[in-house]
């Protein structure tokens, strides 16, 4: 079975700009997550579906993050607009009801200049 | 809500020695899940430990961990640590009903010859 894959693996972007960021869960998997991950902050929940509705949408990112799943086997992370401070590296992560162990995906590493 | 705390950031120690990174956690539920997650450079998390039940050693690739509910604590051991371990470790916990997983600040363990 295929795990989480995630587009693009690395992006560049200038200050303002909108970016769009794509996960496909594990085939199967119920849950969804989307993380951010600095060096100081470590691991920050940014997004949780679970069968496609929206379950937990992290406080601190509501204006201008948001996640969408349309389907069970797509979801995106919009950033709009970024700023230099949303230069991370972002997870996306899927797990199966019930089994509570998560897939992580290999991340896309942002750069907002 | 839930809470997990790592108390060291960083543990240096050489190879051969044995590893001890502490995990303690807060939940008002009574049955939480606990987890170590390991993560490599440029790699992304994986699990690496989980347990569900109170007072059982769980083991996987030498490490081992116990969940202790009297304590709260889910303290993540190794009898021998190798340069191959040297990696940022996580701890999670899940209650509840879903499989949200609210994750420590991370140790990174740096192993030295």
């Amino acid at each position: 079975d295929a795990g989480v894959t995630q587009t693009p693996r690395h992006e560049v972007a200038e200050k303002g700009q909108t970016i769009i960021l794509k996960c496909e869960p594990v085939s199967g998997h119920n849950d969804l997550f989307w993380y951010r991950q600095t060096k100081i902050q470590g691991l920050e929940l940014l997004s949780y579906f679970r069968s496609k509705s929206l379950m937990e949408d992290g406080g601190a990112f509501k204006d201008r993050f948001k996640a969408e799943m349309l389907n069970s086997s797509f979801s995106t992370l919009k950033i709009q607009p970024t700023e230099p401070k949303d230069s991370a590296v972002y997870l996306c992560a899927s797990s199966l009801l019930g089994v509570y162990e998560q897939y992580f995906g290999p991340g896309t590493r942002l750069t907002v200049l | 809500g839930d809470s997990v705390t790592q108390t060291e950031g960083l543990v240096t120690l050489t190879e051969g020695l044995p590893v001890m990174l502490n995990c303690t956690y807060q939940t008002i539920y009574s049955n939480p899940f606990l987890f170590w997650y390991v993560q490599h450079l440029n790699e992304s998390p994986r699990l690496l430990l989980k347990s569900f039940t109170d007072n059982k050693r769980t083991e996987h690739q030498g490490f081992h961990a116990t969940l202790h509910k009297s304590s709260s604590s889910f303290h993540l051991q190794k009898s021998s640590a190798q340069l191959s371990d040297s990696a940022l470790y996580y701890c999670a916990l899940s209650s509840g009903s879903f499989n949200k997983l609210t994750f420590g600040a991370g140790t990174r363990l740096a192993v030295c010859p």
